[in-house]
């Protein structure tokens, strides 16, 4: 099983909606978490954190869920802009690298 | 954009040839990672450094070695490249490691071993 998963997508939404993605991680003794976007062909770019609590970036909201040891990323009023590859990642307790999932691509259409 | 420059850009090689990537940043940061990228497989760690000479092994370290020098320079070796190792290679720092220290990438290097 992978230490973190994502559906691979892709997402195909129109401008302006709403979309989720979700993630889960093996390792419960997992810290810290972060979303990262990739555009096509370019280095993967930090988003956001995400903290215990929630929380919200404009229009990016991250949750993190310790119990059922799953993360989301919610996009409201979805861009042209967004499409990209989104990608969970997860640090460990005592890791000093991350471990990141393979992505999940979000295609905005016209 | 975080100093980090990777070279080559793009690379083409012969299975068993030594091939040698360099990463090298500007900012004077203490980590410095290797990733490679692979369909289906996400971003794997194959070493990492946290300071001059000392490093350590990450999750997909077999077949490569890496060295490190200087503070700025990060250097990962195919001793003898293998067709698995196509891949595209990218070079990370971080100031200090911590989970709340994010991770800034270079713009990778696209290696085909043929």
């Amino acid at each position: 099983r992978k230490e973190v998963e994502q559906d691979p997508g892709p997402f195909n939404v129109p401008e302006g909606a709403t979309v989720a993605f979700n993630c889960t991680y093996s390792n419960s003794a997992s810290q810290s978490f972060f979303w990262y976007r990739q555009d096509c062909r370019k280095e993967p770019k930090l988003l956001m954190s995400v903290y215990s609590s929630g929380n919200e970036d404009g229009r990016f909201t991250a949750q993190l869920n310790r119990a059922s040891q799953y993360i989301s990323l919610l996009i409201r009023d979805s861009k042209l802009s967004d499409s990209a590859t989104y990608l969970c990642v997860v640090m460990d307790t005592g890791r000093r690298a991350l471990t990141f999932g393979s992505g999940t691509r979000l295609q905005v259409q016209p | 954009d975080a100093g980090i420059t990777q070279s080559p850009r793009h690379k083409v090689t012969e299975t068993g040839t030594p091939v040698t990537l360099r990463c090298h940043q500007t900012e004077n940061h203490r980590y410095m990672y290797w990733y490679r990228q692979d369909p289906g497989h996400g971003l794997r760690l194959i070493h990492y450094s946290y300071g001059v000479k000392d490093t350590d092994k990450g999750e997909v370290s077999d077949g490569y070695s890496v060295s490190r020098s200087k503070t700025e320079d990060f250097l990962l070796t195919l001793e003898s490249a293998t067709s698995s190792q196509t891949s595209v290679y990218f070079c990370a720092i971080s100031e200090s490691g911590q989970p709340n220290s994010p991770l800034h990438f270079g713009n990778g290097t696209r290696l085909t071993v043929t």
